[in-house]
């Protein structure tokens, strides 16, 4: 069975352009959340879609980022435009519909986001 | 949601048994533990969870005390490729806070 997929692996982009990470989950599962990492940081919670509707999106820095998952399986996050403090990983992680306890969440490999 | 406190690095040795221990002392009623492992480059991967006493998988083992304030993950005869960093979480439903972790390294 295909793990999580993100494309691309790796981005650089310019200050002020426009980048849209793709998130496959795997098939199945209605959860999937984003997370990022900037330099030196820890890892930190983005938003959660249950299928194509946003669950809790508290974790989302300003309105440059939008996250979208339309029919409920791949979602995107669109960063827009596109500031130097944006570099960072940007993982997808999904889980199947809970069930008595959280879920175990199935990490992407993540996307390098430089933005110069 | 409750916060976690781990060693920030530990080392080891191959064939060691390696614990490392979490506090969690605000834990909620319905809040799990889940230990999380990330090699470089790559997401975290899930190692183990539980909620209270002792849970046991083919990669680790967790140990829970009754008042649930701290547990210890327990990684039997490391290896090499046991390196990496170990995040010990706290959650409750669904959003999930990631701390700083440990980052053990296994040595020769």
């Amino acid at each position: 069975e295909a793990g999580v997929t993100q494309f691309p692996s790796h981005s650089v982009i310019e200050k002020g352009q426009t980048v849209t990470l793709r998130c496959d989950p795997i098939s199945g599962h209605d959860n999937l959340y984003w997370y990022r990492r900037v330099m030196g940081k820890e890892i930190k919670f983005l938003l959660h879609f249950v299928k194509e509707s946003k669950q809790d999106e508290s974790g989302m820095p300003n309105n440059r980022f939008l996250a979208e998952r339309t029919g409920g399986t791949y979602s995107t996050l669109k960063v827009q435009p596109a500031e130097l403090e944006d570099s960072g990983v940007y993982f997808c992680a999904s889980s199947p519909p809970l069930a008595g306890g959280p879920n175990e969440q199935f990490f992407g490999p993540g996307t390098r986001l430089t933005v110069l | 949601l409750a916060k976690t406190t781990q060693p920030i690095s530990m080392d080891s040795y191959e064939g060691q048994e390696v614990n490392i221990t979490c506090s969690h002392n605000n834990i909620a009623t319905n809040d799990y533990i889940t230990w999380y492992q990330q090699f470089p480059s790559q997401g975290p991967r899930f190692i183990i969870q539980g909620y209270k006493t002792k849970v046991t998988n083919e990669v680790a083992s967790l140990f829970i005390p009754a008042d649930r304030k701290s547990s210890t993950l327990s990684l039997p005869r490391v290896s090499l490729s046991d390196t990496a960093v170990y995040y010990c979480l706290v959650i409750g439903g669904f959003k999930t806070i990631f701390g700083a972790g440990t980052r053990l390294f296994v040595k020769a």
